[in-house]
């Protein structure tokens, strides 16, 4: 069964104060990693797909990156806009449905 | 541009009751999915179709159908509704040319008192 662990749970941060969170994942295979945005009550956006090791993504103030075993996003200088609820979900080779992770909320105090 | 519809957005029903939830993907897009999402929970994958076809089964309750019509658009449909039915119903579609990725709309909140 595809498993998804983000660490740590809740993140504060100062702004300015640049970060790491976590997604260590195992899958039978894996089609794509993604990851997502959610504010309270909305529906997640969609920011980053990665589908093989060594890929990297950016967009304004975060930067996605794979390994085999995990995925970090790295907020730079964030903002407090950027708090938010930050969800990582892996899609096996053999399917399309999402398996996500618990989440990683940031709050980032100006 | 156009982002995934869902209605209503607030359900509230009685225990045993029933409800409709209905879901407008993207346009073009051909498959559709549906996730419910408890309080504090991350989304869990309920059910998906591909060209109006079911297409994958997640942990979804017998009580539970769905289906997707020719224009596209699903419904799902929850029978004798209980407590723990509450929670934040997501339909994501996307289109499986280049795979693209999951958009999801906003949800409906579904309370059962």
């Amino acid at each position: 069964e595809d498993q998804v662990t983000q660490s740590p749970e809740a993140l504060r941060l100062q702004e300015g104060e640049s970060s790491s969170l976590n997604c260590s994942y195992t899958v039978s295979g894996l089609r794509g990693l993604f990851w997502y945005r959610q504010d309270p009550g909305k529906g997640p956006e969609f920011l980053f797909t990665l589908y093989s090791a060594g890929e990297e993504k950016e967009k304004e103030r975060l930067k996605a990156t794979l390994t085999k075993k995990e995925s970090f996003l790295h907020i730079t200088a964030p903002k407090p806009e950027d708090s938010a609820t930050y969800l990582c979900a892996v899609q096996p080779s053999n399917d399309y449905k999402l398996s996500f992770g618990a989440g990683t909320t940031v709050t980032v105090r100006a | 541009a156009a982002g995934v519809i869902q209605s209503p957005r607030h359900l509230i029903k009685e225990k045993r009751e029933t409800a409709t939830l209905k879901c407008y993907p993207i346009p073009r897009h051909d498959t559709v999915y549906w996730y419910q999402q408890g309080p504090g929970q991350d989304p869990q994958f309920l059910i998906s179709f591909y060209e109006k076809m079911q297409s994958d089964k997640g942990s979804i309750p017998d009580r539970f159908s769905a289906q997707q019509f020719s224009d596209y658009h699903s419904e799902l449909n929850m029978s004798s509704l209980e407590l723990g039915d509450s929670a934040l119903y997501f339909c994501a579609s996307s289109s499986r040319v280049g795979n693209q990725p999951q958009h999801f709309g906003d949800g409906t909140r579904l309370s059962i008192l």
